[in-house]
């Protein structure tokens, strides 16, 4: 696709249910990104991917929380037994995994916890 | 990564040029300066990046001396759409990863 698609754009959730979140990225990109964004706050890293493995996921909050990433193309963010805490848009950004690291976001995913 | 500065909140009025400056007076040698941009209910943009003295695109233009310090982004003739935050971020040249962001600077412009 011509850029990076979210969905759902918007999920409400009851508190202890599951929920999934897909990401799908530029075609080609190697590299995906998971971040989220409370209300009126900046960007918190939650976990990176290089082709399939994640490199780096050391901003996952809880074991709550977990991603995988399947044939180098589309990511899925869970989150079990959500909290009202986890309200928050839920970004995920691509990038073509070479220097200089310009990353691409998508519209996100709009999570609310009642 | 070396830490950003910038103002939290700038206003402008339509047809004015706007420079939003950035200090990140730890920058490595490889580090990149970028710049994205965010609308209420969108992900970051991004806009421009650059290394030293100056970068221009068809949306700002990018302006780093020589000691590297800091930074300037140049937003010119502003419309009321440019209204949305700006991040300064610095990137590493060389590696990937995540992205550091800061809290941004509020641009607001008035007609």
């Amino acid at each position: 696709g011509a850029g990076v698609s979210q969905s759902p754009s918007n999920k409400v959730t009851e508190k202890g249910k599951d929920v999934e979140l897909r990401c799908d990225p530029i075609s080609g990109h190697t590299a995906l990104y998971w971040y989220r964004q409370s209300l009126g706050q900046g960007l918190e890293f939650l976990i990176y991917f290089q082709g399939n493995s994640a490199p780096d996921k050391s901003g996952l909050p809880s074991d709550r929380f977990s991603a995988e990433r399947t044939g180098g193309s589309v990511s899925t963010l869970t989150i079990q037994r959500t909290q009202q805490e986890d309200s928050a848009v839920y970004l995920c950004a691509s990038s073509l995994g070479q220097a200089k690291n310009i990353q691409y976001f998508g519209a996100g995913t709009r999570l609310s916890v009642l | 990564l070396a830490k950003t500065t910038q103002p939290i909140s700038m206003d402008s009025y339509e047809g004015q040029e706007v420079n939003i400056t950035c200090s990140h007076n730890n920058i490595a040698t490889n580090d990149y300066i970028t710049w994205y941009q965010q609308f209420p209910s969108q992900g970051p943009r991004f806009i421009i990046q650059g290394y030293k003295t100056k970068v221009t695109n068809e949306v700002a233009s990018l302006f780093i001396p020589a000691d590297r310090k800091s930074s300037t982004l140049s937003l010119p003739r502003v419309s009321l759409s440019d209204t949305a935050v700006y991040y300064c971020l610095v990137t590493r040249g060389s590696t990937l990863g995540r992205l550091y962001f800061g809290r941004g600077t509020q641009l607001t412009v008035w007609p």
